[in-house]
C-alpha cells in the first residue's frame, strides 16, 4: 500500500529566508503524481505545486520549488523568500497515474513565518 | 465558476442524529471524493466516486454512506452520528485530461461537531 510521510509536524522560518519541508512516500508504481497543498487558517486547500513522476525536471512555481528524488522516493518543497502569507499547513500528496483511484495525503507540516 | 461548493459550513449534532452533507462541482469532473480532516492525521478518504453511478470505500468508511446523485453532486450521509465523527469534512473533485491527472479541487469544508 502506498504511504506518504511528513516527518516535520512543525517548522518555522524567518521572513525572507528559505525553508524546506520534507516528504517521503512509498510506492511500487512507476506512473504517479506528487502534489504539495497549502491550507491557510481559512481552511481552503490550495495547490502549491505538482510533479509528474515521469518528468525528471523539478517543478517550480515562482518562490516554490521541489526536489524530486525518484529513487529515494523523496519530494521536498523549498519556499524561498518566505512571506507572512506562507504561514499554513502544508500537505504532501500522492496519486497513482493509472486509475481513478484515491489521493493519499501525508499528516501535514505546520509552517510558521516569523516577522 | 463556483468550483466545489459544500453545505453547510458548520453543523452541530447530537449523538444519534442523522444529517447529509451536500457537495456540488461545476467543472464537469468525473471523480469526486469525501475526506475528513483530524488534527495530526492529515486528510483521510471516506468514500470516492470515480464516475457517475459508481462509489467506492476509502480508508475510513464506517458510519458513512454516499450518493453520487449525478455528475455534479456527491453527498455524504451520517445515519447515526457519533462523537468520533466530530471533524472537518472536505469534498473534492478532479479529472483526467488527455491521460494526465489534474490536481484535486477542494470545497471550503464543513466543520461538524457531534455532542
Amino acid at each position: 500500500a502506498q504511504t506518504v510521510t511528513q516527518s516535520q509536524p512543525e517548522m518555522s522560518v524567518q521572513e525572507a529566508e528559505t525553508v524546506t519541508l520534507s516528504c517521503t512516500y512509498d510506492t511500487s508504481e512507476s506512473d504517479y503524481y506528487l502534489f504539495w497543498y497549502k491550507q491557510p487558517p481559512s481552511r481552503q486547500m490550495i495547490l502549491v505545486i505538482r510533479q509528474e513522476a515521469y518528468k525528471q525536471q523539478n517543478a517550480t512555481e515562482n518562490r516554490f520549488s521541489v526536489n524530486f528524488q525518484k529513487a529515494a522516493k523523496s519530494f521536498s518543497l523549498k519556499i524561498s523568500d518566505s512571506q507572512l502569507g506562507d504561514a499554513a499547513m502544508y500537505f504532501c500528496a500522492y496519486r497513482r497515474g493509472t486509475s481513478y483511484d484515491k489521493v493519499i495525503f501525508g499528516p501535514g507540516t505546520s509552517l510558521s513565518v516569523i516577522p | 465558476n463556483a468550483g466545489v461548493t459544500q453545505t453547510p459550513k458548520f453543523q452541530v449534532l447530537k449523538t444519534g442524529q442523522s444529517m447529509t452533507l451536500q457537495c456540488a462541482q461545476d467543472m464537469n469532473h468525473n471523480s469526486m471524493y469525501w475526506y475528513r480532516q483530524d488534527p495530526g492525521m492529515g486528510l483521510r478518504l471516506i468514500y470516492y466516486s470515480a464516475s457517475e453511478g459508481t462509489t467506492d470505500k476509502g480508508e475510513v468508511p464506517n458510519g458513512y454512506n454516499v450518493s453520487r446523485l449525478n455528475k455534479r453532486e456527491f453527498s455524504l450521509r451520517l445515519e447515526s452520528a457519533a462523537p468520533s465523527q466530530t471533524s472537518v469534512y472536505f469534498c473534492a473533485s478532479s479529472e483526467r485530461e488527455t491521460g494526465i491527472w489534474n490536481e484535486q479541487f477542494f470545497g471550503p469544508g464543513t466543520r461538524l461537531t457531534v455532542l
